[in-house]
Parts: structure tokens; C-alpha cells; sequence
């Protein structure tokens, strides 16, 4: 089973602010997900990537596979973009997911 | 297309009771996972199928549930009978293709509270 470490947890910032949520796992993976869920509110497939950079919008999400290693960066955040922010990895070889515990992110206007 | 859809958004019913969840997933989609979200143990995997197909069950918790899908547009979760630690959100989500990767689509959810 893959472990999927996130950090920080909690992040709270002000309006116009830079992210950055980090995400480790401990497994070689094809492809890693970032999920965004608001509160009480469904699930969002923000990011699959395998490797290097993708972005969308003012999201970006870098992976290095080598160092086992993935990022979500949000530039001039807003308040809409508070939401929990999860990232997950496949275990090895099946389509099960691993997902970290999330970071619950609050922009402040 | 309209999503993944999921029946009923909330649910409320006491302990003991049979309690059926219901999605629909995007249509040509040949994945179909169920999750369950807690507060305690997050997102977990419950069950996912492959052209209808159960492929993996093992995160399905004990014999009170069980999930079929009898076409490629719909499948249900079944809780019998339902117990207060079954209280979650839970997640259908359907993908394209047949590889292993592929972006998930999530329905919005069924809320149960058991009582």
C-alpha cells in the first residue's frame, strides 16, 4: 500500500497570496490525483500527472517521481479557493487510491 | 453531460433499517469506484468495477454491504442492516478507459446519518 503523506494540514492566508500544499507518497506511482473538495460539497478532479508540471488556471501542480514528491500551487489565491486540497497515489499495479489526509486551506480577504 | 449522479444527497434513518445508495456514472465510462469519507479515516475505497464487473471488494467493510451494478449506467450500495458507525459520505465516482490512470469523476455525494 502506498503511504501519501500531506502538509501542511491547515494553511490559512491572506488574499493574493502564493500556496503551496506538498505532497509525499512512499510507492512508485503511474500517475498522482489532486482533489479539491469545499466544504460539505462533492469531490473535484483537479490534477493527474505522471511528471513534470501541469497548470490550470492559477493552479499548478509539479511531480518528481524520484524524489517521490508532488506540489499544488495556487498563485494570487482567492477566497473562493478555500477548500480542502487532497492528494492521492495508486497503489502499485491496481486502481486502488491512497489519499492523504488533506489540507484545509482558508484565504482570508 | 451531467455528471456522475448520485441518489439520495441525504439520508436519515435509524439503525437497523436497509439503506440504498444510487449512482449513475458519466456515460461511456468503463470505471465505477464507491468511496466512504469520514471524518476519522478520510477517503477509503469500498468496492470498484470494470465494465460492470466487481473487480476488487476488499475495502467493502463486512457482509452488511454490498454493491452490484447490473448495466453500465448504474449501480447501487446497499447498508443491511444499517448501524450508526456507517455514518458518512458516501462518494461514486466513474472514469474513462481501461488503464490503470485516468481522471476520476466524483458525484456530489450521499450523506447518511444513521441513527
Amino acid at each position: 500500500k502506498n503511504e501519501v503523506e500531506q502538509s501542511p494540514q491547515n494553511l490559512t492566508a491572506q488574499e493574493g497570496e502564493f500556496i503551496t500544499i506538498n505532497c509525499s507518497y512512499s510507492v512508485g506511482i503511474s500517475a498522482l490525483h489532486w482533489l479539491q473538495q469545499h466544504p460539505g460539497g462533492g469531490i473535484v478532479s483537479l490534477f493527474m500527472l505522471s511528471s513534470g508540471k501541469k497548470k490550470h488556471g492559477r493552479l499548478i501542480a509539479t511531480i518528481n517521481i524520484q524524489e517521490k514528491h508532488s506540489s499544488l500551487h495556487i498563485t494570487a489565491s482567492h477566497p473562493r479557493d478555500s477548500a480542502v486540497y487532497i492528494c492521492a497515489a495508486p497503489n502499485f499495479g491496481n486502481e486502488k487510491l491512497t489519499f492523504g489526509t488533506g489540507t484545509r486551506l482558508t484565504i482570508i480577504p | 453531460d451531467a455528471g456522475v449522479i448520485q441518489s439520495p444527497r441525504h439520508e436519515v434513518t435509524e439503525m437497523g433499517q436497509e439503506v440504498t445508495l444510487r449512482c449513475k456514472p458519466i456515460s461511456g465510462h468503463n470505471s465505477l469506484f464507491w468511496y466512504r469519507q469520514t471524518m476519522m479515516r478520510g477517503l477509503e475505497l469500498l468496492i470498484y468495477f470494470n465494465n460492470n464487473v466487481p473487480i476488487d471488494d476488499s475495502g467493502m467493510p463486512e457482509d452488511r454491504f454490498s454493491a452490484k451494478m447490473p448495466n453500465a449506467s448504474f449501480s447501487t450500495l446497499k447498508i443491511q442492516p444499517s448501524e450508526p458507525r456507517d455514518s458518512a459520505v458516501y462518494f461514486c465516482a466513474s472514469r474513462p478507459g481501461q488503464v490503470l490512470t485516468g481522471e476520476l469523476f466524483f458525484g456530489e455525494g450521499s450523506r447518511l446519518t444513521v441513527l
